[in-house]
């Protein structure tokens, strides 16, 4: 069974740092595109980017491209997403997905909160 | 950046309806569209992807179509575990826009 746990999230102060993790089970993690996106409190749907299966590329919203950088440990089956110099706007659930043709795996989601 | 028009935003239908949802790309995304459903407190599922391949496990009462621009997802017989919201997202090109969804209720 495929999963998909994210985790690090939690309420940060503008300004600040914070990075996301998402182990990954069930499938052979090596051989997908990884993505992130995040949802608004108001449901908005954003796609903040993905990386390549080697980790070799990384593609991302020109929006976000320059204080979210995305990451893998194939060794570790994990994702990451850090994410820096944080703003209220940032404040959403976060989620790691499966890309295959289309989203075809997510996560449970991780909140961030970025308030002063 | 494709720009992902969808509609309506909101819809309320009796159960057993037939309702369809709107997706129109700002260009040609050449059926790289996938569908997405969320029900209430849980993570996105996928239910269509090239716009009109239905993934594993889903029920045939879903059913994608379209091309070019525009694209439709149709719902046959609705039930009441459907009550979610359901989102469109092109996989043309990046980065991969989503619309901005459209929820679902039983009248």
């Amino acid at each position: 069974e495929v999963q998909l746990v994210e985790s690090g999230g939690g309420l940060v102060k503008p300004g600040a740092s914070l990075k996301l993790s998402c182990v990954a089970s069930g499938f052979t993690f090596s051989d997908y595109w990884m993505s992130w996106v995040r949802q608004t409190p108001g449901k908005t749907m954003e796609w903040i980017g993905d990386i390549k299966y080697d980790g070799s590329y990384t593609n991302y919203a020109p929006s976000l491209k320059n204080r979210f950088t995305i990451s893998r440990d194939n060794a570790k089956s994990t994702l990451y997403l850090q994410m820096s110099n944080v703003r209220s706007e940032d404040t959403a659930t976060y989620y790691c997905t499966r890309y295959y043709s289309a989203l075809d795996y997510w996560g449970q989601g991780v909140m961030v909160t970025v308030s002063s | 950046d494709i720009q992902m028009t969808q509609s309506p935003a909101s819809l309320s239908a009796s159960l057993g309806e037939t309702v369809t949802i709107e997706c129109l790309a700002s260009e040609d995304i050449y059926s790289n569209l996938a569908w997405y459903q969320q029900k209430p407190g849980k993570s996105p599922q996928l239910l269509i992807y090239y716009a009109n391949s239905l993934n594993d496990g889903v029920p045939s009462r879903f059913s994608g179509s379209g091309s070019g621009t525009q694209y439709s997802l149709k719902i046959n017989s609705l039930q009441s575990e459907d009550v979610s919201i359901y989102f469109c997202q092109q996989n043309y090109d990046s980065p991969r826009t989503f619309g901005g969804g459209t929820k679902l209720e039983l009248k």
